[in-house]
């Protein structure tokens, strides 16, 4: 069964600190990995996609990465703002008639002052 | 503008009755998703479809019902069978590469 399982549930971090949310998956055969931003109460939006080849992607203050071997994925938030406050959402979709996207219950990300 | 609808953005209902959420995509995607999401907490399968006419069931489906008689299509129904309806419900939709788009979310609670 494809899954995918995000660490932590939940963090709290002070304004300017950096932290990283990790991203486990097991969907097979692995298309691509996408980490989406929700804000409380909205839709969740796209911020970075990595495929089989991509090791370090960038998006502003927010990089992910990609291991294949391993099948992790982690998203890294430099230099904090209020505005990071949300929960992280990694999705992972596979090749093939059920490419079914698989999604992680998310990363709430709590930005104190 | 290409993209996913949901509506109503706040619905309200009394107890024993049946909801139904809208959810309308003109992206042509083939796969749409519900999903329910609670306050602190993640987002949990209802329901899916891959195709016209055919979905499959989640995690957490007792209690709900979906159709798919139309590829841009994908209405959720809350029944009275489930027993604790409140919740912010997403629908999503992707295609064969991957790519997920959301809607803005119903907010469903119970009078």
């Amino acid at each position: 069964k494809n899954q995918v399982e995000q660490s932590p549930q939940s963090l709290i971090i002070l304004e300017g600190k950096n932290c990283t949310l990790q991203c486990n998956y097991t969907v097979s055969p692995f298309s691509n990995l996408r980490w989406y931003k929700q804000d409380t109460g909205r839709g969740p939006v796209s911020l970075t996609i990595m495929t089989f080849s991509e090791n370090t992607k960038s998006n502003g203050r927010y990089t992910a990465t990609l291991d294949a071997d391993t099948k992790q994925s982690s998203l890294h938030i430099t230099a904090s703002q209020l505005s990071d406050s949300a929960s992280y959402i990694c999705v992972v979709s596979a090749t093939g008639d059920d490419y079914k996207l698989s999604f992680g219950a998310g990363t709430t990300v709590t930005v104190r002052a | 503008d290409g993209g996913i609808t949901q509506s109503p953005k706040y619905l309200f209902r009394k107890e024993g009755q049946n909801v139904t959420l809208s959810c309308e995509q003109n992206l042509n995607h083939d796969a749409m998703y519900w999903y329910r999401q609670d306050p602190g907490q993640g987002l949990r399968l209802i329901y899916y479809s891959q195709i016209v006419n055919d979905f499959q069931k989640g995690d957490i489906a007792e209690g709900y019902s979906v159709s798919r008689e139309k590829k841009e299509s994908f209405p959720l129904t809350v029944t009275s069978a489930q027993k604790n309806p409140t919740a912010f419900y997403l629908c999503a939709s992707s295609s064969r590469t991957g790519e997920a788009f959301f809607g803005q979310g119903t907010r469903l609670t119970v009078v």
